[in-house]
C-alpha cells in the first residue's frame, strides 16, 4: 500500500465549477499537509499549507483535513480556465521529507 | 528574487556519460532536497540534505551522488547514465523544520 494515494484523473470540468480534489493516506505520522499546483514544464508551487484537522480558506481555495479518516482534500471554488495545472497533495513526514501523492490533472473548459 | 536556480534546463546524455545538475538557492536555506518526477507520477526524494557537509539517501538514489559543500549549493552528479534516469530532476529548499518546500522549475534530462 502506497503511503499517500491520490486519484491521477485526469479531470476534466467547465469553467465556474467546483472542484474538489483528494488524498488518502496510511500513516498517522504525517502532521502537516501541503498542496502544491504545478503547471507543465513548471516546478511545483506550494498552494496551501496547514497542520491541523479542519478547514482552511484562501481566496477561491479551501483545504480540508480529516486525520481521524487520514483524508485530505483541496476544494476550488468559481474555477478558472488558469486553474488548469496538475495538483499535488504533498504529507511531511518528522524526518523532514515530504511524501508525494501522484498528482491530479485537472483541466477547465471555458 | 531568484528562489531556487536549477541549470541546465534541458540536456542530452548518451549512455554511460556522467555529468551534474546543479542547484544553488539564495534564501540561505538549511534544508535542500533532489526529486524526479517522471510521466504521470508523483515526485520521489533521491537524496536530501540538512545543511552543509551533511547529506542522506532518500527513496531512489542508486546511480547518483550528491554533496553539500555550501549552504548556497547542492549539486546531484550521474554516473554512467542509464536510460532509467531519463527524468525531470527538481531541487528544493526548505527554511527549518516543518516548513513548505520551495522548488525550482526542473532539468529536463533524456539518456539515449
Amino acid at each position: 500500500q502506497k503511503e499517500v494515494e491520490q486519484d491521477p484523473g485526469p479531470l476534466s470540468v467547465p469553467e465556474g465549477a467546483i472542484v474538489s480534489l483528494n488524498c488518502t493516506y496510511s500513516n498517522s505520522a504525517f502532521q502537516y499537509f501541503m498542496w502544491y499546483r504545478q503547471y507543465s514544464r513548471k516546478g511545483p508551487e506550494l498552494l496551501m499549507y496547514t497542520y491541523s484537522s479542519g478547514n482552511k480558506e484562501d481566496g477561491r481555495f479551501t483545504a480540508q483535513v480529516d486525520k481521524s479518516s487520514k483524508y485530505i482534500s483541496l476544494f476550488i471554488r468559481d474555477s478558472q480556465p488558469s486553474d488548469s495545472a496538475t495538483y499535488l497533495c504533498a504529507l511531511l513526514q518528522g524526518a523532514q521529507k515530504l511524501v508525494f501523492g501522484q498528482g491530479t490533472r485537472l483541466t477547465i473548459n471555458p | 528574487n531568484a528562489g531556487v536556480t536549477q541549470t541546465p534546463k534541458f540536456r542530452i546524455l548518451k549512455i554511460g556519460q556522467s555529468m551534474t545538475l546543479q542547484c544553488a538557492q539564495d534564501m540561505n536555506h538549511n534544508y535542500m532536497y533532489w526529486y524526479r518526477q517522471d510521466p504521470g507520477m508523483g515526485l520521489k526524494l533521491i537524496y536530501y540534505s540538512v545543511g552543509a557537509g551533511i547529506t542522506d539517501k532518500g527513496e531512489v538514489p542508486n546511480g547518483y551522488n550528491v554533496s553539500r559543500s555550501t549552504t548556497e549549493d547542492f549539486p546531484l552528479r550521474l554516473e554512467l547514465a542509464a536510460p532509467s534516469q531519463t527524468s525531470v530532476y527538481f531541487c528544493a529548499s526548505m527554511g527549518g523544520r516543518n516548513q513548505p518546500q520551495h522548488f525550482g522549475d526542473g532539468t529536463r534530462l533524456s539518456i539515449l
